[in-house]
């Protein structure tokens, strides 16, 4: 089945102990991307990445590092979580050739509470 | 700055009852305006693509048009499985075709 898996879907953490919440894709998209939700603000994106070893900061990048070194994953890494981080988080993915006409495809979600 | 606003924030319908969400955009080369559904602890999921002004696109109860300014989502006959929020977002043009997201609209809808 197609789809974008993210992992983990729920956590719970302390401020500034590094976490990395992984995303997976298996259609061999070229774009990917995270976003994050949090109430009356929509999704805002984070980073994203065209392809292998190209990435760029989305509009809230601050407190975040993403990598991709494979095509299939692209993490996203909070080096030293802060409460303001607590989010719904969604990795979405989209091969460059149809994002025009079928948008991202979005992996199921992971929600962060940093305490 | 490019924006999309969605309006109501929330709407609750009785089964049968039509109505209709608004998406409003402000965006420079506007290339595409997309539809989601998204269900409680779910990913957005694609609905529709419109990309310009004039056009309409159909999908068992819903019904998505595009102006030159905004997009609206009707639904014709509303059933409670169509309870979710519905997320409108504007595809800007350049190299990486960036979707910028409304907030959405919850709607309920009761037996």
């Amino acid at each position: 089945e197609a789809q974008v898996t993210q992992n983990p879907r729920y956590l719970i953490t302390v401020t500034g102990k590094k976490l990395t919440v992984t995303c997976s894709q298996n259609m061999n998209h070229e774009y990917m991307s995270w976003y994050r939700q949090d109430p009356g603000l929509g999704l805002r994106q984070i980073y994203y990445s065209m392809n292998v070893e190209v990435t760029d900061k989305g509009d809230v990048p601050e407190g975040y590092k993403v990598s991709r070194k494979e095509k299939r994953n692209f993490p996203l890494i909070l080096e030293s979580p802060s409460p303001n981080q607590t989010s719904l988080y969604f990795c979405a993915s989209s091969l460059k050739k149809t994002a025009t006409l079928y948008g991202y495809t979005f992996g199921s979600g992971t929600r962060l509470t940093v305490v | 700055e490019d924006q999309v606003t969605q309006s109501p924030e929330a709407l609750r319908l009785q089964e049968g009852e039509s109505s209709s969400l608004n998406c409003s955009y402000t965006v420079s080369g506007l290339r595409g305006l997309f539809w989601y559904r998204q269900d409680p602890g779910k990913g957005p999921e694609f609905l529709f693509t419109l990309y310009s002004a004039g056009e309409e696109k159909e999908k068992e109860r819903l019904k998505a048009t595009l102006t030159k300014k905004e997009s609206f989502l009707h639904i014709t006959a509303p059933k409670p499985e169509d309870s979710a929020t519905y997320l409108c977002a504007v595809q800007e043009g350049g190299g990486y075709n960036k979707l910028i997201f409304g907030a959405g609209t919850r709607l309920a809808v009761h037996p």
